[in-house]
């Protein structure tokens, strides 16, 4: 199995660009999960997904956050307009609703906006 | 609002010694309990998991799981330098939902 999957591995860009971060679970797994990574807050949970649907967006920032997910198999997270707090280490999660799975982390998206 | 709480370290220890990890949740409705590792920038990877009061043994990790006191543990015996990492305590709640600590950095020296 591939893991999860995540694209770009890293992204700089400047601030009020758009930024498009994406992510693919693992085959089977019905959850996903994004996450954000700072020294200053650790991992936060930002948003998590069931069967394609979101259930709990509450860590979601603001309004210039937005997550989707179209199929099981694809998700993104995107930043419009992104700012210079933003930078941090967005990680993508898979894993299946039922019984006692645990999550599985993608590599990754190192995020530096400018 | 569910925590998890975990003492930041860093945690020194010798290489050979038992390097010993807390971690403490709020809610008992709380259904499973990971311990995860990151190296310095690489993705969260899972290193134990625990359902059960008691203590699980895998090689050299045991992990520890009491209920009734909230609290669960990682045992690390014969450290390693390769050791030396943050270790993630998670909790899982109904709806598949995970709460992380903020991470016990380890160092341990040769």
């Amino acid at each position: 199995d591939a893991g999860v999957i995540q694209s770009p591995r890293h992204e700089v860009t400047e601030m009020g660009q758009e930024v498009t971060l994406r992510c693919k679970p693992i085959s089977g797994h019905n959850s996903l999960f994004w996450y954000r990574q700072t020294m200053m807050r650790g991992l936060e949970l930002l948003i998590y997904f069931n069967n394609n649907v979101p259930i709990d967006d509450s860590g979601m920032p603001e309004d210039r956050f937005s997550a989707k997910m179209p199929n099981a198999s694809f998700s993104t997270l995107k930043i419009q307009p992104s700012e210079p707090r933003d930078s941090a280490v967005y990680f993508c999660a898979s894993s299946s609703q039922g019984g006692r799975e645990t999550q599985y982390f993608g590599p990754g998206t190192r995020l530096l906006v400018l | 609002q569910k925590e998890v709480e975990q003492n930041s370290g860093p945690l020194s220890v010798p290489e050979g010694a038992i390097a010993s990890l807390n971690c403490t949740y709020s809610d008992r409705g709380s259904q499973s309990f990971f311990w995860y590792r990151q190296y310095s920038g690489k993705s969260p990877e899972l290193i134990m998991s625990i359902y059960s009061n008691g203590d699980k043994e895998d090689g050299r990790f045991t992990a520890q799981l009491n209920k009734a006191s909230q609290y669960v543990s990682l045992l690390i015996r014969d450290s390693q330098p390769s050791d030396s990492a943050t270790y993630l305590c998670a909790v899982r709640y109904n709806f598949n939902k995970f709460y992380f600590g903020s991470g016990t950095k380890l160092n341990v020296k040769p």
